[in-house]
């Protein structure tokens, strides 16, 4: 069955830190992968996507992901945070359109910025 | 671009009222919008595949009576939670994928509805 996994529950980085948020996920075929970002009280915003291609992805907001398929990988990097980038992160991993489309979420990060 | 409003933000009713939420893509059209409903603290769970034309799609354990869905427009989805309890008090957040039939695209969410049952 397809999961997707979030080790960490919550993490905490001093603005100007480096970042890096762990995803793993379980699918049988090519996976679509999805990183969204969810302020409290507030629906997800997407960061960035990877269907096929290049397997470094650049998003928004200055995140980048890499799809690691030896792995089964796809982690969310920032090279320097921002306080505001404070917040609740969901990795996904998403069936093709023609098999639903639905999107199996990862339990969720939390991350704390310091200042 | 790709902009879903949800409505209303915020609901507080008595138990055993029915309530409606609105579900709106506002500058695309979706054959395809889906339900969540989050509680704290934790991660979304897709409730139901809402499909312009057609019935909804559950998933298993949710109540199809319970959480009516309709979806008559390419740019609406309706959820009607009926004779609502306090065990229904959740966060319900919609999403839609923008495109007609075939659509290679990601979903885009709402804002979600914060729904309090006394």
């Amino acid at each position: 069955a397809q999961s997707v996994t979030q080790p960490d529950i919550h993490i905490t980085v001093s603005e100007g830190a480096s970042l890096e948020l762990r995803c793993n996920y379980s699918y049988g075929a090519t996976p679509y992968l999805f990183w969204y970002v969810q302020s409290p009280g507030q629906g997800l915003q997407l960061l960035l996507k990877y269907f096929s291609g290049d397997t470094l992805v650049q998003g928004i907001k200055g995140f980048e992901a890499e799809f690691k398929r030896s792995q089964s990988s796809f982690n969310l990097r920032k090279p320097s945070v921002h306080w505001s980038d404070a917040a609740e992160y969901f990795c996904a991993v998403g069936e093709g359109y023609n098999q639903g489309g639905k999107l199996i979420f990862g339990q969720g990060t939390e991350l704390s910025v310091k200042p | 671009g790709a902009v879903v409003s949800q409505h209303p933000s915020w609901v507080i009713c008595k138990s055993g009222t029915s309530v409606k939420i609105e579900c709106r893509s506002l500058d695309f059209q979706a054959t395809t919008m889906f339900w969540y409903r989050q509680f704290p603290k934790q991660s979304l769970m897709l409730m139901a595949t809402s499909n312009e034309g057609s019935k909804a799609t559950y998933e298993q354990g949710v109540e199809k009576d319970k959480f009516l869905i309709n979806h008559a427009s390419l740019t609406l989805s309706t959820l009607t939670v009926t004779s609502a309890h306090p065990e229904d008090s959740s966060f319900y957040i919609c999403s839609a994928i923008p495109g007609v039939g075939y659509s290679n695209q990601p979903q885009h969410f709402g804002d979600g509805t914060r729904l309090s049952i006394l």
